[in-house]
């Protein structure tokens, strides 16, 4: 199995600007995931991120909007850049182990 | 597109009665589907999964039913407890690109005694 810790757990923003979150993995993994769950709904897959890579972007999804590190085995993070209150929304980080992908408890954010 | 979706958004139970959250997929070429649990304020968390060459797997009061001919998953929790009250989602890896899995709408159990 896998232990994913996410940081910041939640946060509030200001419309414009940009967060970062950090997500780490408590063993090496090859694939790393974002999603995105807004209140109430499923998980959307945002990218992929491989380490060495760079990020695969489901549609929908881009660097710009979205960039993604991935600098080792088990590390990786999520931008959100120039925020709206539509991108108010959890972002999960989650993590393949052999067939078991694990969840990371989720970033909570709220766009003003 | 594909999809994988629920046909019950909320099911509520009683304490100690059996549970069956069911589950739609349209891809039939997918290879292998899975069962999340969704606390509140949480992520998903694997409760069990089932592989296409199979049609029923059992965990520890859980069962998973995959009925390839109607695509249809169904996932089934004996003795229902307050526990497990939790928003639950199938899952599903394509078989056209293994690396994403795709989820379900969800179904939100509530168990009342």
């Amino acid at each position: 199995s896998a232990v994913i810790s996410q940081k910041p757990s939640r946060d509030i923003c200001q419309r414009g600007t940009s967060l970062t979150i950090q997500c780490q993995v408590d063993s090496q993994v090859t694939m790393m995931f974002w999603y995105r769950q807004q209140p109430g709904q499923s998980l959307t897959l945002i990218a992929t991120a491989n380490q060495g890579s760079e990020a695969t972007y489901e549609s929908g999804f881009v660097i710009d909007k979205f960039p993604i590190s991935r600098p080792n085995l088990t590390f990786s993070t999520l931008t959100v850049s120039n925020m709206s209150p539509e991108d108010s929304s959890i972002y999960l980080c989650s993590a393949r182990t052999g067939d078991e992908q694990f969840f990371g408890p989720g970033t909570r954010l709220t766009v003003l | 597109g594909e999809s994988v979706g629920l046909h019950l958004p909320t099911l509520s139970v009683q304490e100690g009665d059996n549970s069956i959250i069911n589950c739609a997929y349209s891809n039939s070429a997918s290879d292998y589907f899975i069962w999340y649990k969704q606390e509140s304020g949480k992520g998903p968390q694997f409760i069990i999964d089932i592989r296409s060459n199979m049609d029923k797997r059992q965990g520890q009061r859980v069962t998973v039913l995959l009925n390839k001919t109607v695509k249809h998953l169904s996932l089934q929790i004996a003795a229902t407890q307050p526990g497990d009250s939790a928003v639950y989602f199938c899952a599903e890896i394509p078989s056209y690109n293994t690396d994403k899995l795709i989820f379900g709408t969800g179904t939100r159990l509530q168990v009342f005694p």
